[in-house]
């Protein structure tokens, strides 16, 4: 039972222009949400993360919304680089007595950026 | 400064093999996870460990698997005997816990061939 689905394997955008991740979950005990990001041969890296409370948090090029009541988030980025082709793993947690240490993956959706 | 290190980087066995995959944490983390990534299921946690201590085991497959931390900078899996089906990649990661959680850090894993 796959309670943090990305439905979508792979996505194509072009440089400059917005890529748009989306997740879906269906815990609706997760309070914490990531997105990691990682590159062919490597370990993935943590890239931004959003707690419940919020609804939006924003990096540099790289902001999270989410949709509580749709038990969903998205990942935006803002212009689109060829540096950024990589696969993105939207991840959930619940707080415990071990804090949101736990955390639920999806399997990962590959964005190519195309120069 | 070291990241989380992962031996060996790559294994091939065949079937019925004890294979052990290595891993040692970033120096002053107090937790490690173990993590198995698959196409169908994505990033699964297998284990994960705070202070030595096993916190959470929900997510190892079956008996065949087994986790340890002789001490607070290594940690190894043990799968014995091995099945083609254990073929993965295999994610250790470190974190320092403080208060709700730490960004977890991924080593760059262990690619397991079961023939």
């Amino acid at each position: 039972d796959q309670q943090v689905k990305q439905n979508s394997p792979s996505l194509s955008v072009q440089e400059g222009r917005i890529s748009i991740l989306n997740c879906d979950y269906t815990n609706s005990m997760f309070d914490y949400f990531l997105w990691y990001k990682k590159y062919p041969a490597e370990g993935p890296t943590f890239l931004i993360s959003i707690s419940s409370i919020k609804d939006k948090n924003e990096d540099g090029r790289f902001t999270v919304f989410l949709n509580k009541s749709a038990k969903h988030l998205s990942l935006h980025i803002v212009p689109s680089q060829p540096g950024d082709s990589a696969v993105y793993f939207c991840a959930a947690s619940t707080y415990s007595n071990f804090g949101n240490e736990k955390l639920t993956f999806g399997t990962g959706t590959r964005l190519t950026i195309i120069p | 400064d070291a990241g989380v290190i992962q031996s060996p980087r790559h294994e091939v066995t065949e079937m019925g093999q004890e294979v052990t995959l290595r891993c040692k944490l970033i120096s002053g983390h107090n937790s490690l996870f173990w993590y198995r990534q698959t196409m169908m299921r994505g990033l699964e946690l297998l284990i994960y460990f705070n202070n030595n201590v096993p916190i959470d085991d929900s997510g190892m497959p079956e008996d065949r698997f087994s986790a340890k931390m002789p001490n607070a900078s290594f940690s190894t899996l043990k799968i014995q005997p091995s099945e083609p089906r254990d073929s993965a990649v295999y994610f250790c990661a470190s974190s320092l816990r403080v208060g709700q959680g730490g960004e977890q850090f991924f080593g760059p894993g262990t690619r397991l061939t079961v023939l």
